[in-house]
């Protein structure tokens, strides 16, 4: 069954330096998303995005965070200056219609020191 | 904004019982989605039950949808070891709104 997969699994940074997330969703999903889990609190959604814009972000999403497609498999997001607060599992999703199920992938626990 | 908010925020159950779990939101939805979530592992989408429905069943899983009250129940009967997990209501909005909010899930121990 396709899955979505990101890398890396585990990433550790220090803070104000950028990272990358990468995940390649499933092939014919047009539906892309990021969502973050900090430990212990609630799944949060961060952006979505369709046909190569984004099309609704949260407040969590500031200047400092920003999403691309560089090509036709990846899906990829940026945080220029990471803070501490910034530590948390993020979540790729993606879906084939907007309004049915979200496939998540495994996740990328970013730490940040 | 919407929220889904579980109860019990745990449950432990005996292998073969009946595993109850319950969500509440705050305002209209498009639809609702169950997801689970195993320890260190992504969510894994469940259930959609839409905000014209009232039940739905998938295998072991049965979800009921009372708008007027603006909750949900997921059932999972005969349970086993394997269902042991966090479970988690998501709920979508109208006007093109297709983020997923979600509860703090309830966290559902099937003692063998």
């Amino acid at each position: 069954e396709p899955e979505v997969t990101q890398t890396p699994s585990h990433q550790v940074t220090q803070m104000g330096q950028e990272v990358i997330l990468r995940c390649v969703p499933i092939s014919n999903h047009l539906y892309f998303y990021w969502y973050r889990q900090i430990l212990g609190q609630k799944v949060e959604f961060l952006v979505s995005f369709y046909n190569n814009e984004i099309s609704e972000k949260s407040e969590i999403f500031d200047d400092q965070f920003s999403v691309e497609r560089p090509d036709g498999s990846n899906f990829t997001l940026k945080i220029r200056s990471t803070k501490l607060e910034d530590s948390a599992m993020y979540f790729c999703a993606s879906g084939q219609e907007s309004n049915q199920p979200q496939h998540f992938g495994d996740g990328t626990r970013l730490s940040i020191l | 904004s919407q929220q889904g908010e579980e109860d019990p925020q745990a449950l432990s159950i005996q292998e073969g019982e009946n595993a109850t779990m319950n969500c509440s939101y705050k305002t209209s939805i498009n639809n609702l989605q169950w997801y689970r979530q195993n320890s260190g592992r992504g969510l894994v989408h469940l259930i959609l039950i839409r905000s014209n429905e009232r039940e739905k069943h998938s295998g072991r899983l049965r979800v009921t949808l009372d708008t007027s009250k603006k909750s949900s129940s997921l059932l999972i009967t005969a349970s086993r070891a394997a269902d042991t997990a966090s479970y988690f209501c998501a709920t979508t909005g109208g006007a093109g709104s297709y983020q997923l909010t979600f509860g703090k899930g309830t966290k559902l121990s099937v003692i063998p």
